[in-house]
């Protein structure tokens, strides 16, 4: 059962547009979403993360707004750069449980120059 | 920062034999240790949750007679993959966590492939 969804699987943006990307979860118990940046090759490096008690975070280009009702958060990436191209995936734990993610299938973004 | 560093990066072996892979923590402590494998259609498995001082916790469809895990210290684990098949093919991530914080920092993995 997968607890964590993403969407769309792939997006394709120009360099300078802002990249959106979706992520919903069914466990109600989650409050800790981490969003990781894959690179070919590489392992996942962990980009930025919210707690479920904030409903935004940012991080220079990177902006997660959360929304605790619906289950729902997304990953904007404003200013987008062809070194941004990459899959990213959402994850989530519950309290007490930090090592235990659950991840998303990821969504690979593509940033045309 | 949190630096996790695994390996070999890659490594090849044949059908039925095994293969040790080793993860460092540099600049922290990590309290926490976790085993992933990342399958080649991108899916993370969680293998096991090692802590100090703390029973190691195998998830389900993993044991510790396939998987053994050894976490002898707060910089230091190493997991050996036994009787490896084709089905053991993947990115095999270690992340670390510190003490406190709630973050999972990832290494670059170890790739194994399987002959």
């Amino acid at each position: 059962q997968q607890q964590v969804r993403q969407s769309p699987q792939s997006l394709t943006v120009w360099e300078g547009e802002t990249a959106i990307l979706n992520c919903s979860y069914e466990n109600s118990a989650f409050d800790y979403f981490p969003w990781y940046q894959q690179f070919p090759g590489e392992g996942p490096a962990l980009l930025i993360a919210i707690r479920s008690v904030s409903d935004k975070k940012e991080d220079g280009r990177f902006t997660i707004f959360f929304n605790k009702r619906e289950k729902k958060l997304s990953l904007h990436i404003t200013d987008s750069q062809p070194g941004d191209s990459a899959t990213y995936f959402c994850a989530a734990s519950a309290q007490g449980t930090g090592s235990k993610l659950s991840f998303g299938k990821g969504a690979k973004l593509t940033v045309s120059p | 920062g949190a630096l996790v560093y695994q390996y070999p990066r890659r490594t090849i072996c044949k059908s039925g034999t095994s293969m040790r892979m080793e993860c460092q923590a540099v600049g922290f402590q990590a309290t926490s240790v976790a085993w992933y494998r990342q399958s080649p259609q991108k899916t993370f498995e969680l293998i096991a949750l090692s802590t100090v001082n703390s029973a190691i916790k195998y998830e389900q469809n993993f044991t510790q007679e396939k998987f053994p895990i050894s976490h002898p210290n707060l910089s230091f684990s190493s997991m050996t993959v036994l009787n490896a098949y084709l089905e053991d093919r993947g990115l095999y991530l270690c992340g670390a966590l510190t003490g406190g914080q709630n973050t999972l920092y990832f290494g670059a993995g170890t790739r194994l492939s399987v002959l």
